[in-house]
């Protein structure tokens, strides 16, 4: 497993403002991970950040409004830019440990106003 | 597109009481996991099956890969109300080896002492 800690764990933000979210694990990992929960949802994958390349989006998701930075091997982060309500969601960061096994930080619940 | 469908979309049953339930896929998988997601917490990765017709336990926790391999089912055996909380399954994203992970909506539980 891996021990993965985000911050801040929870925010208010006005709306037009950004916010940027990070993700620490405790050992190298190539691969990370970005999802989207929004209330009572499941997990969206936003994009995937691998260290050393730009990150890949997926589909509905774009760079400028989610500009990822993998800057190192234990290091990431998300920003949620220009936000509005309908980016009032919990954002959860993940790391792959081989065979699809992903394992999970404790997320950062945004609440824009 | 991908998807997979989980059902029961949540339950409520007795403190004591076996809980099943199963997740579907509209394609094949070759990798099945199961996550449990605590409330205000990232989701933990209770088990990973690799093979059609792979049964895994993990405590109380029972889960079988399909042997049509596009479904998968989680047994509870005993519950106790510690076991409250949302239940997701997930499986590999797109046909290629990326990591990614495309997740089920869900099934909330809740157990009455």
């Amino acid at each position: 497993s891996a021990v993965i800690s985000q911050k801040p764990s929870r925010d208010i933000c006005q709306r037009g403002t950004s916010l940027t979210i990070q993700c620490q694990v405790d050992s190298q990992v190539t691969m990370m991970f970005w999802y989207r929960q929004q209330p009572g949802q499941s997990l969206t994958l936003i994009a995937t950040a691998n260290q050393g390349s730009e990150a890949t989006y997926e589909s509905g998701f774009v760079i400028d409004k989610f500009p990822i930075s993998r800057p190192n091997l234990t290091f990431s982060t998300l920003t949620v830019s220009n936000m509005s309500p309908e980016d009032s969601s919990i954002y959860l960061c993940s790391v792959d440990r081989g065979d699809y096994e992903q394992y999970f930080g404790p997320g950062t619940r945004l609440t824009v106003t | 597109g991908q998807q997979l469908n989980q059902s029961p979309q949540s339950m409520f049953i007795q403190e004591g009481e076996d809980v099943s339930m199963n997740c579907t896929s509209s394609s094949i998988f070759n990798t099945w996991l199961w996550y449990k997601q605590d409330p205000g917490e990232g989701p933990v990765l209770l088990i990973a099956l690799y093979k059609a017709g792979e049964l895994t336990s993990n405590g109380r926790l029972t889960a079988q890969f399909g042997i049509t391999r596009k479904d998968s089912f989680l047994n509870i055996s005993a519950s106790i109300p510690s076991d409250v909380g949302i239940y997701f399954c997930a499986g590999p994203h797109g046909s290629s080896n990326t990591g990614k992970l495309i997740f089920g909506q869900g099934t909330t539980l809740q157990v009455k002492p």
